[in-house]
């Protein structure tokens, strides 16, 4: 089965420029999973859409991101303005529900975004 | 709320011995799933192992097994045979069915270093 797809892998922006990543999950997740991860850090979550609402984004700051999930699918993760503590590693994962499958969760490879 | 602790931040190991990485999680409930995740310097994280709190025999996948002392919340991994392409960090994180629970909770990580 193919895997999580992220893009864009790399990406370098000034403070204060806007930012955006692109998440497809594997086909069938009903459950989409956006994570920071700060350099040395465990990942963070930071939103949680079950098909296409918004399950938890009590982690997000949500005066600066925005998130959204498609007809719950492809999901979008904006940053608006961008500060140099936004610099991370910004990490898609989906999974199945609740006691289907293994529970566990499928990642992509990330978005690393440098903020100078 | 769930935490998940790894009180190494790094560890290295000769190549064909044994190393084992420490986790400890608190929770209150008495179902949950545990995991150890692989992060090499690709970014994306692999899942190694799981572990079902509901079962008592410790998982095993080839070379990886876990130490699940479910009173003592304590979850060890230990890498049999260690490889090169074992150099990554590790990730233990704990996932729950209710609440803030059902979302992947992760520790700050162990890097482990092989030495040839």
């Amino acid at each position: 089965e193919a895997g999580v797809a992220q893009s864009p892998r790399y990406k370098i922006i000034e403070k204060r420029q806007s930012v955006a990543f692109w998440c497809n999950p594997i086909s069938g997740h009903a459950t989409l999973y956006w994570y920071q991860q700060i350099l040395g850090q465990g990942p963070k979550l930071l939103i949680q859409f079950q098909n296409n609402g918004v399950v938890d984004d009590s982690q997000l700051p949500k005066d600066r991101f925005s998130a959204e999930r498609l007809k719950g699918v492809d999901s979008t993760l904006k940053i608006q303005p961008a500060k140099l503590e936004d610099s991370a590693v910004y990490l898609c994962a989906s999974s199945l529900a609740p006691r289907q499958g293994n529970y566990g969760y499928t990642f992509g490879s990330g978005t690393r975004l440098t903020v100078v | 709320a769930q935490t998940v602790t790894q009180s190494q931040p790094e560890m290295s190991v000769q190549e064909a011995e044994t190393v084992t990485l420490s986790c400890t999680y608190d929770t209150s409930e008495s179902d949950y799933y545990l995991f150890w995740y692989k992060q090499p310097p690709s970014r994306q994280m692999i899942l190694v192992i799981r572990q079902e709190a509901y079962k008592q025999q410790n998982a095993t996948e080839n070379r990886f097994s876990v130490n699940f002392q479910k009173a003592a919340k304590s979850f060890s991994l230990k890498i049999s045979d260690s490889q090169l392409g074992d150099a990554a960090m590790y990730f233990c994180a704990y996932r729950g069915f209710s609440g803030s629970a059902r979302q992947l909770t992760f520790g700050s990580g162990t890097q482990l270093t092989v030495l040839p």
